[in-house]
């Protein structure tokens, strides 16, 4: 069973571009989270995805970031008109939803997409 | 708004040596906490995950215990090796299982 699965795993971009980070969830998850490591930082948490449902994006910057998990298809992570800022390393984590109970599942994390803007 | 720290941030150790790390949360409303290990440049990976009504878990030469009521969480490394070295990262999953909360981190560097 493969891991979570992202990519590119490295991108560079110059100020003014666009952005796309794909994260492929475990076979058989159906729930995604997008994290964001910025340097000397900790990872903060983005948003959090079901299939073709936002759930949670309280940690979403409010413009030039968007995120989708269609149907069908690796979730995306979108950021328009790419500023130096946005340089840091993206986490992707999947996990199979809610267990006995409602209990949330361990999350899985994929090995992150590194942008670098210039 | 929770908030995890982790001290120190960084530790150097010889081989052999026994070893503790240090997590504190804000909110004691917790679902539960995970500790994870982070490699130079790639992803993280899970070691321990303690649920909220759990005070410990262990695997193999790792022990991490959690106190929710004085808002701490411990990870002890027994018989540190080389190949130990990594960034230990502590993260608390919020009441409403959406969201988990990182510390930045603690670097340790085992010495052969």
């Amino acid at each position: 069973n493969a891991g979570v699965m992202q990519n590119p795993r490295h991108l560079v971009r110059r100020r003014g571009q666009e952005a796309r980070l794909r994260c492929s969830p475990m076979k058989g998850h159906s729930h995604v989270y997008w994290y964001r490591q910025l340097p000397e930082e900790g990872l903060k948490f983005m948003v959090y995805l079901q299939k073709e449902n936002i759930i949670d994006e309280s940690g979403m910057p409010k413009e030039r970031f968007s995120a989708e998990f269609p149907k069908e298809g690796p979730s995306i992570l979108r950021i328009q008109q790419v500023v130096r800022g946005d340089s840091a390393a993206y986490f992707c984590a999947s996990s199979p939803g809610t267990g006995l109970g409602g209990a949330p599942q361990t999350q899985y994390f994929g090995p992150g997409t590194r942008l670098l803007v210039l | 708004k929770q908030e995890v720290t982790q001290i120190p941030a960084a530790l150097s150790v010889p081989e052999g040596e026994n070893l503790v790390l240090n997590c504190s949360f804000t909110d004691s409303a917790i679902y539960n906490l995970q500790w994870f290990r982070q490699d130079p440049g790639k992803g993280l990976t899970s070691l321990l995950l303690i649920q909220s009504s759990q005070r410990e878990q262990t695997s193999g030469r790792l022990n991490a215990s959690l106190d929710k009521s004085s808002g701490r969480s411990t990870l002890y490394i027994a018989a540190s090796q080389p190949g130990d070295s990594a960034t230990y990262l502590c993260a608390s999953l919020n009441q409403a299982g959406t969201a988990l909360i990182f510390g930045k981190g603690t670097t340790l560097s085992v010495s052969s």
